[in-house]
């Protein structure tokens, strides 16, 4: 089966300071990760869309300054939130799909960040 | 404007009894439609998929699809404790990698 392993679980950094999520896909080849951000409201937010041999998209209010994102290699994607502040919180899932056709989505527990 | 719109925003339902949840896209672009559940402390997870117009049935779920309407449905008969869950419809474009999520249903099963 496809599985998507996030690390760490949770984590509490200080405001201003950064904190870097890894996301790994197990069992299959993630073509495209897709790193979206929950909010404690439950609402989904796409942050960018990183595919194997393209450039990483970044959605409107997020920058790779911001949220710079590797994808090295067909199973794991990191993403790193600088300068975190209050309205960085949330819970942080990676999305990773089998191939680059519309296909579902697997994700991850997720990190949650939560930022003092 | 939310691109996908879902009702009701919290449910109950007895065990045992049929769970309705609704889905309604503002996007024609949008082609490709999935229902995903979410537990507590978990991410979500793909319930179903459903592409093309109609009914599609997995064990006690049923989803069904009426693209000229952008209306998506997800019907859980036989309601469980353990179907107690934040349900999501996502979409995405045809040939798009993008998939927008609506806002859930939560939905509550009681014993």
């Amino acid at each position: 089966g496809a599985l998507v392993y996030q690390y760490p679980r949770r984590t509490i950094c200080k405001s201003g300071t950064s904190m870097r999520m890894e996301c790994q896909a197990v069992g299959f080849q993630a073509t495209s990760v897709a790193w979206y951000r929950q909010s404690p409201q439950k609402t989904f937010e796409l942050i960018a869309l990183s595919t194997v041999n393209s450039a990483i998209k970044y959605e409107q209010n997020f920058t790779q300054e911001k949220f710079p994102i590797s994808h090295p290699n067909l199973s794991f994607s990191s993403m790193t939130v600088l300068n975190a502040y209050l309205e960085d919180r949330g819970l942080y899932l990676c999305g990773a799909r089998k191939d680059s056709s519309a296909e579902t989505l697997y994700f991850g527990s997720g990190t949650r960040l939560t930022v003092l | 404007q939310q691109k996908v719109q879902q009702s009701p925003e919290s449910l109950s339902v007895p065990e045992g009894g049929m769970a309705s949840l609704n889905c309604t896209s503002s996007d024609r672009n949008f082609q490709y439609f999935w229902w995903y559940r979410q537990h507590s402390g978990e991410g979500p997870k793909a319930l179903m998929s459903i592409f093309s117009d109609g009914d599609k049935k997995e064990g006690r779920f049923t989803a069904h699809l009426n693209k000229a309407s952008l209306h998506v449905s997800l019907h859980i008969r036989d309601s469980q404790p353990s179907d107690s869950a934040l349900y999501f419809c996502a979409a995405s474009e045809t040939g798009g990698y993008k998939v927008v999520f609506g806002s859930g249903t939560r939905l509550l099963v009681s014993p």
